[in-house]
Parts: structure tokens; C-alpha cells; sequence
């Protein structure tokens, strides 16, 4: 069965670097998705791609963060300058279509910050 | 906005027994609600969902009700297996074009045997 894949699974980085996670969404999907998840507290939406362009982004997702679908099958979110509070597990999700269709989640990156 | 409050884990129970995990919700518009499951190591899966008023989602002998009236769709499975043990998450999207799930904290379920 298709699956999302995320890599790293763990990424430890010092404050003020840059990191991109990547995510490799199901093949025939259109739709793709950045969640994150600090510790003890809620999933929160990051932002929602379609067509090489940004459709959402919530108020986490500032300048510091963007996305990139490069090469057709990655799809990458990076932080530029990383601070503590960025330490979170991070999930990629994708799906075929938009409404009423199911998004598909990745295992998930664990970013923690020093 | 859009919140769900799902209730605080951890919780344990031993195997065949009857678990509830309680979700409400508050939305603006119309929502379609979720049961997510991530499994350890796994990311997050659909479980089950619900679209609109009194529907009954169901999946794996897990059932979830859309009560509108008191804005709740609460997890229910009558006889649990250690194989259940994970994380459940409640969550909704509204029905505008986009479909940004809003998640609750998540409940993380042992099942001992």
C-alpha cells in the first residue's frame, strides 16, 4: 500500500541553523500538508500546497519557514534560522483531492532544537 | 475559529473492556469530524469520520457519533485488544474549500492484557 515517507526520523540541529525536512507524498496525490506537533500539546496546521504555490498558512508558518516541491516527488519544508521553540515532531500529510478527501500522514520528524 | 478538546490521557485499560474517549468541538460553519490513530512509529491514520448530524462513523469495532446538539462525537469500542494501544486524535475540518484538519491533543490508550 502507498505510503508517505518522512526523513530524517530525528533531527538535532543548533539553535539559529537551517534544517529541511523532507517528505515524499503518495505518488498520484495533489494535495500536500505540513502539521506539527510540540510536545504534550496539539497537531497544528503549518500550511497546505497545491499547484507549486502556497494555499494556506496559519500564523506559525512565518518568513522563517517555506516549502518547496523541487523535483516533483519531495516536498520539503525548511526553517531558515531555527530557535528552541521550533522543536516539534513534524508530519507531512497529502491526499488525492480537496474536500472530503483523506489525507494521508507520514511517521513524522522529531526536530529537536539545542 | 475551529478547536476540539479531546480528554486527557493517559489511559489504561485491561483487554475486553469497554473504552470511551470523550471529543467535543466548537466550529464555525458546518463541520465533517475525525478519528486519527497513530500507531507506534507510524504516522497518523484515518480511523474513522463523520460528515454530518447523527451520522455513525465506524471502523475496526470503533463507532463515533456526530451529536450536533451537544457538539460531541465520542469514541467508543466495546471490547478492546492489547493491538489497540495508541494515540487516538480527534479533529474536524469545515467544509470552506480547504481542508486544514484542527486536531485535539490526543489521548494515548494502553490495553493491558
Amino acid at each position: 500500500e502507498p505510503e508517505v515517507t518522512q526523513t530524517p526520523s530525528h533531527q538535532v540541529t543548533q539553535m539559529g541553523q537551517e534544517v529541511i525536512l523532507r517528505c515524499v507524498p503518495i505518488s498520484n496525490h495533489l494535495y500536500f500538508y505540513w502539521y506539527r506537533q510540540i510536545l504534550g500539546q496539539k497537531v497544528e496546521f503549518l500550511v497546505s500546497f497545491y499547484n507549486n504555490e502556497i494555499s494556506e498558512k496559519s500564523e506559525i508558518f512565518d518568513d522563517q519557514f517555506s516549502v518547496e516541491r523541487p523535483d516533483g516527488s519531495n516536498f520539503t519544508l525548511k526553517i531558515r534560522s531555527t530557535k528552541l521553540e521550533d522543536s516539534a515532531m513534524y508530519f507531512c500529510a497529502s491526499s488525492v483531492g480537496w474536500e472530503g478527501y483523506e489525507q494521508y500522514f507520514g511517521p513524522g520528524t522529531r526536530l529537536t532544537v539545542t | 475559529g475551529n478547536s476540539v478538546t479531546q480528554m486527557e490521557g493517559p489511559v489504561t485499560l485491561s483487554e475486553e473492556a469497554f473504552l470511551t474517549i470523550n471529543c467535543t468541538y466548537t466550529a464555525t460553519g458546518y463541520p465533517s469530524l475525525f478519528w486519527y490513530v497513530q500507531y507506534p512509529g507510524e504516522g497518523l491514520q484515518l480511523l474513522l469520520k463523520a460528515t454530518k448530524a447523527d451520522d455513525k462513523g465506524s471502523n475496526k469495532g470503533f463507532e463515533a457519533t456526530y451529536r450536533k446538539e451537544t457538539t460531541s462525537f465520542h469514541l467508543e469500542k466495546g471490547s478492546v485488544q492489547v493491538s489497540d494501544s495508541a494515540v487516538y486524535f480527534c479533529a474536524l475540518t469545515t467544509n470552506f474549500g480547504n481542508e486544514k484538519l484542527t486536531f485535539g491533543t490526543g489521548t494515548r490508550l494502553t490495553i493491558i492484557p
